[in-house]
């Protein structure tokens, strides 16, 4: 089974300032990552996902995650984040084979300040 | 392109009552998600369906739900009776068959109340 920790539920930054949302997971078998954004009162939308090749994986909205298979890890990272950032980020994670089931983490919650 | 849709969008409803949550996928998509979304226990995936048929129905909490997909355009998830603890937000998705890679579409929720 796979499961996935959110290391920080909360995480308030000041406008164009750079950020980064840690997710590690844990698994017994290759996984495919993915991070999803949630906009209050919205569905999820895909951020980006990991599925193979580079570990450098680039997304919407000028967001990036690298993947570290040794660290079994999958930060968001943005240089300079705005206002509209703000939002719930969820990490997940499927195994590479079998059911096609997304586990996600606990979610973090960004919030954007001027 | 329409995106995922469910209705309704808010439900309130007395604890005893029958409830039923309706979602339609994105047409040309193979498989569809049920998730619930609540403060304590985050997302959870209840059930998933391939080409309508439920593949994996482990993550339904109890006899009073059930899902049903009866065409490739139409679910339900269905609480009777329902209980204040199953106040939450439940998202439907969907994604093309193929496999744990494919991009999941979330609709924009059913927010339930039960009093």
């Amino acid at each position: 089974a796979q499961s996935v920790t959110q290391l920080d539920s909360q995480v308030p930054v000041f406008e164009e300032a750079p950020v980064e949302l840690r997710c590690n997971y844990s698994s017994s078998v290759s996984v495919y990552l993915f991070w999803y954004v949630q906009y209050p009162n919205q569905g999820l939308q895909l951020l980006l996902k990991y599925l193979s090749g580079s570990t450098l994986v680039k997304g919407i909205n000028g967001f990036e995650a690298e993947f570290n298979k040794s660290q079994t890890s999958f930060h968001l990272r943005k240089p300079s984040v705005h206002i509209s950032d703000t939002a719930e980020y969820f990490c997940a994670v499927s195994a590479d084979q079998g059911a096609q089931k997304l586990v996600f983490g606990q979610g973090t919650r960004l919030t954007i300040n001027p | 392109d329409a995106g995922v849709i469910q209705s309704p969008r808010h439900e309130v409803t007395e604890m005893g009552q029958e409830v039923t949550l309706r979602c339609k996928p994105i047409s040309g998509h193979n498989s569809l998600f049920w998730y619930r979304q609540t403060m304590m226990r985050g997302l959870e995936l209840l059930i998933y369906f391939n080409n309508n048929v439920p593949i994996d129905d482990s993550g339904m909490p109890e006899d009073r739900f059930s899902a049903k997909m009866p065409n490739a355009s139409f679910s339900t998830l269905k609480i009777q009776p329902s209980e204040p603890r199953d106040s939450a937000v439940y998202f439907c998705a969907s994604s093309r068959a193929g496999g744990p890679e494919e991009t999941q579409y979330f609709g924009p929720g059913t927010r339930l109340l039960v009093l």
